[in-house]
């Protein structure tokens, strides 16, 4: 079975401290794909990164940060100095490498509030 | 920079009403998905859809769902008669290929069934 979990339905942090939203998936496929999503209070889903089952190198992108850890199953995301803009929800999914064309399966999400 | 636009942003209907929810993929994808969200929960998949053919499909998209590239533009969801438990946010998305390369979402169309 294909599943993510995301454990942390809310969390809520003091603008400029650095958080992170852990995500645990569980897949017997070799190859797959796993994402982050964030929606906003708008409500629309957008895409933050991608990341294949076979680079398990760490990627940083300005204030976020992602470690992948297939040893764990794990593909955590952290905000570094964290900013009221950054309140929204953010999920984590997976999806499998071809066939299905790639149907992503989404974990519960965490909430997110930062206070300034 | 492209997007998929979604219309009506808003829908109310009534229990048992067919309704269709319009979508505009960014234009030179090539596979479209449609997800629900349910509000406060997670995001689901319904259905996948490429050369005018559905891919594949979850246990949620029964027989009162379909879907229809009716043009080269548009891709619609169509529920047949509408229930309560139908009342969720639905999400179109496309990607330029299959294979789990990104999926670009629209902005949502929150359905609500009275």
């Amino acid at each position: 079975a294909q599943k993510v979990t995301q454990a942390q339905t809310e969390i809520s942090v003091v603008e400029k401290e650095d958080v992170t939203l852990d995500c645990v998936y569980e897949t017997r496929d070799t190859t797959y794909y796993l994402f982050w999503y964030k929606q906003p209070p708008s409500g629309e889903l957008v895409f933050l990164i991608r990341r294949n089952s076979f680079d398990e190198q760490n990627e940083i992108s300005g204030r976020y940060s992602w470690n992948f850890q297939k040893s764990t199953s794990s593909f955590n995301f952290t905000i570094t100095a964290s900013q009221v803009v950054d309140s929204a929800v953010y999920f984590c999914a997976l999806s499998p490498y071809g066939g299905s064309q790639g149907n992503l399966i989404f974990g519960k999400g965490t909430k997110l509030s930062v206070k300034p | 920079e492209p997007e998929v636009t979604q219309t009506p942003s808003h829908q109310v209907t009534q229990m048992g009403q067919e309704v269709i929810l319009r979508c505009v993929p960014i234009s030179n994808h090539l596979y479209f998905y449609w997800y629900r969200q349910i509000l406060g929960q997670k995001v689901e998949f319904l259905v996948s859809f490429y050369n005018n053919e559905i891919s594949e499909k979850s246990e949620i998209f029964d027989d009162q769902f379909s879907v229809e590239r009716p043009d080269g533009s548009n891709f619609t969801l169509k529920i047949r008669s509408t229930k309560l438990e139908d009342s969720a946010m639905y999400f179109c998305a496309s990607s330029e290929e299959g294979g789990s390369l990104v999926q670009y979402f629209g902005p949502g169309t929150r359905l609500t069934v009275t």
